[in-house]
């Protein structure tokens, strides 16, 4: 069974600070997301790592993946308020059945 | 594009009635759409695969008689929630693929709050 954990869970944090969210998974797989959720929202994608050593940036944030690790990281670049949300990385694709498995997420709190 | 547009956005309702969810792909056309239940402060779980014209494939530990899922159309698919009781009160998203292949990418809908009484 897949499982995907991220960690840490909760992140408090002063703006212009640097920090980095993990996300492990269990079993090989060839596609990892990352996705924000704003509170009473839905999903908003981020990023998606198809291949090892795949690196991605957008603004203030950078995923990467290390499949060999089974490790994703989203890295946040002098962080804002505007940032605050719930984070989460999922893992899928031909090896899952297409189906994604989720991590639990990080909620992420900046502070002006 | 790819658009998922889901429908009610907040449902509350009495125990005991049953309530139908809609999810369409507004501009592209989905042979699978999945359907997952949140609760607050967890993750999203998935709940069943649903594809089009065939019978929805349910996770371990979904109750197919109590979830019930049709996908009609290549741009739609519902949930009824038959008989919902408070248990059931959850945040439910439902997400469309692009493609036939499942290494195209899952567009999210805006959830559906359930709240039930």
């Amino acid at each position: 069974e897949l499982k995907v954990e991220q960690n840490p869970l909760f992140l408090s944090m002063q703006e212009g600070k640097n920090y980095t969210i993990y996300c492990n998974y269990s079993t090989t797989s060839d596609r990892l997301y990352w996705y924000r959720q704003d509170p009473g929202k839905s999903l908003e994608s981020l990023f998606v790592l198809l291949s090892n050593g795949a690196v991605k940036q957008e603004g203030r944030l950078m995923a990467s993946l290390d499949t060999k690790a089974r490790l994703s990281t989203l890295h946040i670049t002098a962080a804002v308020h505007d940032l605050s949300a719930t984070y989460f990385c999922a893992v899928g694709g031909e090896t899952s059945g297409s189906r994604l498995t989720f991590g639990e997420g990080t909620q992420l709190t900046v502070n002006p | 594009g790819a658009v998922v547009s889901q429908h009610p956005s907040r449902v509350i309702c009495k125990s005991g009635t049953s309530v139908k969810i809609e999810c369409r792909s507004l501009d592209f056309q989905a042979t699978t759409m999945f359907w997952y239940r949140q609760f607050p402060k967890q993750s999203l779980m998935l709940m069943a695969t649903s594809n089009e014209g065939s019978k929805a494939t349910y996770e371990q530990g979904v109750e197919k008689d109590k979830f019930l899922i049709n996908h009609a159309s290549l741009t739609l698919s519902t949930l009824t929630v038959t008989s919902a009781h408070p248990e059931d009160s959850s945040f439910y998203i439902c997400s469309a693929r692009t493609g036939l292949y499942s290494n195209q990418p899952q567009h999210f809908g805006d959830g559906t709050r359930l709240s039930i009484l």
